[in-house]
């Protein structure tokens, strides 16, 4: 059984770095495509980044580009997200997603429990 | 970047009821749809993926349909369990979600 723990709550200051991990547990790591989502008060779900623990490599979207860094630790099966430059726009619940085989499609089959960042 | 629309954003229904849910893409992405459930505090849950692909463990009121750019997530006869929030995702190109429908309890 896949479970997916992330770290606990944050409080941040304007243009600071945030760091969320996530700890995953169960199944085989180098399988994982490990995915980084947040969800703004009243927003939607917002895709910001993925890395494939395997081979280290790293997919983001354009908007994140260069203020994301997504990464994994093989020898701890965890995964790390930095968000830089934080500004309130930033405050988000933060979640891991899980796509159960690198190769597949982007859907994704497990979730964490979610990360608060506030920024203020 | 693929513009994923839901509707309604608020559905009410009765327990037992049938509950039909829309999302549309701002361009095809073929049956590349999947089908989340939200509950508060907890993340997300898989249900739907290929567009009418139930997901391991997903009970069979929850059924997915549609291509392209039109997609329909149907809850056949709604559960107490089943209020909760629920998004569609595209990944025929990098993923984007729409804004989500509210199921609540009428």
């Amino acid at each position: 059984q896949v479970q997916v723990v992330q770290s606990g709550a944050e409080l941040k200051k304007p243009g600071s770095s945030v760091q969320v991990s996530c700890k995953v547990s169960g199944g085989t790591f180098n399988d994982y495509g490990i995915n980084w989502v947040r969800q703004a008060p009243g927003q939607g779900l917002q895709w910001l980044g993925r890395v494939i623990p395997l081979s280290g490599t790293t997919h983001y979207p354009q908007r994140f580009q260069g203020r994301v860094t997504v990464s994994a630790d093989k020898s701890t099966t965890t995964a790390y997200m930095e968000l830089n430059s934080l500004t309130s726009e930033d405050t988000a619940v933060y979640y891991c997603a899980l796509k159960a085989l690198y190769w597949r499609p982007d859907y994704f089959d497990y979730w964490g429990q979610g990360t608060l960042v506030a920024v203020s | 970047e693929t513009v994923m629309t839901q509707s309604p954003a608020t559905l009410s229904v009765s327990p037992g009821e049938r509950a039909t849910l829309s999302c549309r893409a701002s361009q095809s992405v073929g049956s590349n749809l999947a089908w989340y459930q939200h509950k508060p505090g907890q993340g997300p849950r898989l249900l739907i993926h290929g567009a009418s692909t139930r997901a391991t463990g997903i009970p069979a009121r929850f059924s997915g349909s549609g291509s392209g750019i039109e997609f329909t997530l149907t809850i056949g006869s709604l559960q107490s369990e089943d209020f909760a929030v629920y998004y569609c995702q595209q990944y025929n190109n990098w993923p984007t979600f729409g804004q989500g429908t509210k199921v609540e309890i009428k």
